[in-house]
């Protein structure tokens, strides 16, 4: 069972488009991080929040923590190609420790 | 700056075989960590280490075992592998409260 469950694992969309990927749990976290990762690479951190409610913006990108930091959201206007890539949520436990959700590919086509 | 670097960077292995795989970082951080990746699962921890001298185990530890002698170095050692070990290994390091972690550049182990 994973304790994040992110949604939709796969998402293939036409460039321009809106999208949102979802990160749901029934636990509570202290924070939740967003990151993003290349083929043959190692995740890279887009975000940290830490309030419930908090929304942060990275360019095109707009992140949202649940008012009871249980969840979280990624929405991402107009996607360009460069936006493909697996993006994962984690979310931060005692000791600290992340737990992560399995990650959403994410695919633009030009 | 390098950050993180993992070695080796990809390594085919006979099943019974003991391997380390070595991670070094160059930020001081006190903590890191192993995962595995695998198609569906994400990232998984299986052993962390809060500060030098002290290791504790994740979601996976069985079949690993680490070491943290300094602050820099924190290998994973596979005593004897087995198939089910095939992965891509990602080593970590933080130094935050909110535990944002960097990333090493990953293992890819495959064992036969």
């Amino acid at each position: 069972t994973q304790l994040l469950e992110q949604s939709p694992q796969f998402l293939s969309i036409q460039e321009g488009e809106n999208l949102t990927v979802y990160c749901n749990s029934s636990s509570v976290f202290s924070s939740l991080q967003w990151y993003r990762q290349e083929p043959g690479e190692g995740p890279v951190l887009l975000v940290t929040v830490v309030t419930g409610g908090e929304v942060k913006k990275l360019k095109r990108l707009t992140f949202q923590f649940g008012d009871a930091r249980k969840d979280s959201s990624l929405h991402i206007t107009a996607a360009q190609p460069g936006d493909t890539g697996l993006y994962l949520c984690a979310g931060g436990m005692g000791a600290q420790k992340l737990v992560f959700g399995q990650g959403t590919r994410l695919t633009i086509n030009p | 700056i390098a950050g993180i670097t993992q070695a080796p960077t990809s390594q085919i292995l006979a099943a019974g075989r003991r391997m380390t795989l070595r991670c070094t970082q160059d930020m001081r951080h006190n903590a890191m960590y192993w995962y595995r990746q695998d198609l569906g699962l994400g990232l998984r921890l299986i052993h962390y280490s809060n500060t030098a001298g002290t290791t504790g185990k994740g979601e996976v530890p069985d079949g690993y075992s680490v070491s943290r002698a300094n602050t820099d170095d924190f290998p994973l050692t596979l005593a004897s592998a087995v198939p089910s070990q095939t992965s891509v290994y990602f080593c970590a390091s933080s130094d935050s409260w909110a535990n944002e972690q960097f990333f090493g550049p990953g293992t890819r182990l495959t064992v036969l």
